[in-house]
């Protein structure tokens, strides 16, 4: 069965540095998300990524988050400046987006913890 | 502000007996629903996707959406200890499509006892 894949499984950093976090999606699909959840909280929408360039993103998507697809395969999430606050789960979800019977993978998660 | 509610929990049912899990949502324009399963640590797993109003079955699962009360609910038949996590419920409030900007409720931890 395919699956997205992330690494790291475990990011810790000190506040104020940058992290990369990296998502390889499934192959074929062309819609592509990251979500995050703070411990004991909601999965809250972070942005989605169609054609190279951001279709959507929220609030929490400030200025401070970045993402590309660099080479066609990876799906990345920089964040800058890290703050205590960004300390969460972070899931990639790839999805074939046909609509109607649209199919959709998280994938398992990086743990960002900011010290 | 688009909201997805659920009642926390947790719920406690025995092994075998039906579990009824209930979520709803603010934005009246939803169009397609669904739920997850995730288990402590782990990634949210889609288990059931609707989006007429009616019943959907999968197996020991059952999905049911009415969209004039707003209301969508998962009953888990001959329910197991294995089914035992949080069901969280997931709403796109966008038409069609891709799933797009999922809006997720807090969702209900189900404990099953055996």
């Amino acid at each position: 069965e395919p699956e997205v894949t992330q690494t790291p499984s475990h990011q810790v950093t000190q506040m104020g540095q940058e992290v990369i976090l990296r998502c390889v999606p499934i192959s074929n699909h062309l819609y592509f998300y990251w979500y995050r959840q703070i411990l004991g909280q909601k999965v809250e929408f972070l942005v989605s990524f169609y054609n190279n360039e951001i279709s959507e993103k929220s609030e929490i998507f400030d200025d401070q988050f970045s993402v590309e697809r660099p080479d066609g395969s990876n799906f990345t999430l920089k964040i800058r400046s890290t703050k205590l606050e960004d300390s969460a789960m972070y899931f990639c979800v790839s999805s074939d987006g046909r609509g109607g019977t649209d199919t959709q993978y998280f994938g398992p998660g990086t743990r960002l913890t900011v010290l | 502000q688009k909201e997805v509610e659920q009642n926390s929990g947790p719920l406690s049912v025995p092994e075998g007996a039906i579990a009824s899990l209930n979520c709803t949502y603010s934005d009246r324009g939803s169009q397609s629903f669904f739920w997850y399963r995730q288990y402590s640590g782990k990634s949210p797993e889609l288990i059931m996707s609707i989006y007429s109003n009616g019943d959907k079955e999968d197996g020991r699962f059952t999905a049911q959406l009415n969209k004039a009360s707003q209301y969508v609910s998962l009953l888990i038949r001959d329910s197991q200890p294995s089914d035992s996590a949080t069901y969280l419920c997931a709403v796109n409030p966008g038409y069609g499509g891709s799933q797009g900007n999922l809006i997720f409720g807090k969702g209900t931890k189900l404990s099953v006892k055996p």
